[in-house]
């Protein structure tokens, strides 16, 4: 159970974007069509922002948006806030044998 | 409004158990898969362990197989975790999360410190 890629860091000013990437295999994030999108605050538990590479929960602003091409998905956030500072966490689903599977974390900073 | 609140953590030394809860109210604890994760300090997230609605269904991450249970009482609305033959690298916060779907985590509990030391 390999945790899925992701780049450690990445910034961006207010009002600008940034795309995190997720890289898996065939297996996991390239297999099926259920990658999710969790932003975790320091000393705070995860909040799920994007479901099946790239629904919405209710709630969560239309600033985030997801998708996947092959065995890689991303998540943009669009208009950057400083409020959007944080641990952003991919997952996918990967079949009855490894079930779970998270990504490596990226720190995202607001210059 | 749905809340989870695990439960159970401490110090316990390597070799030990521990029995981690988790209460859940707000919503029809029985109609919902759940789940446990595990964040080491400093480290990100990794999943432990998943259990259906009814509890027939149970999967494991490798590195918990053969020391971990989950298990769940739905007329309690709780989840549990039992931990075996703990070892240092079991160090976490652990969380349960409700499951909406195929794999989304919609609702995460505080989490609860589990240190494994002698």
């Amino acid at each position: 159970q390999s945790a899925l890629t992701q780049p450690p860091s990445a910034s961006g000013s207010p009002g600008q974007s940034v795309t995190i990437s997720c890289t898996g295999t065939s297996s996991d994030v390239g297999g099926y069509n259920y990658v999710s999108w969790y932003q975790q605050h320091p000393g705070k538990a995860p909040k799920l922002m994007i479901y099946e590479v790239s629904k919405r929960p209710s709630g969560v602003p239309d600033r985030f948006s997801g998708s996947k091409s092959g065995n890689t998905a991303s998540l943009t956030v669009s208009g950057l806030q400083a409020e959007d500072e944080a641990d952003y966490y991919c997952s996918s689903y990967a079949g009855s044998n490894n079930f779970y599977v998270f990504g490596t974390g990226t720190k995202v900073t607001v210059l | 409004e749905v809340q989870l609140v695990e439960s159970g953590g401490g110090l316990v030394q390597p070799g030990g158990s521990l029995r981690l809860s988790c209460a859940a109210s707000g919503f029809t604890f029985s109609s919902y898969e759940m789940n446990w994760v595990r964040q080491a300090p400093g480290k990100g997230l990794e999943w432990v362990s998943y259990i259906s609605s009814s509890g027939s269904t149970i999967y494991y991450a490798d590195s918990v197989k053969g020391r971990f249970t989950i298990s769940r009482d739905n007329a309690k609305n709780s989840l549990y975790l039992q931990m075996n033959s703990l070892r240092a690298e079991d160090t976490a916060v652990y969380y349960c999360a409700r499951e909406n779907g195929v794999a989304p985590l919609d609702y995460w509990g505080q989490g609860t410190l589990v240190t494994v030391s002698s």
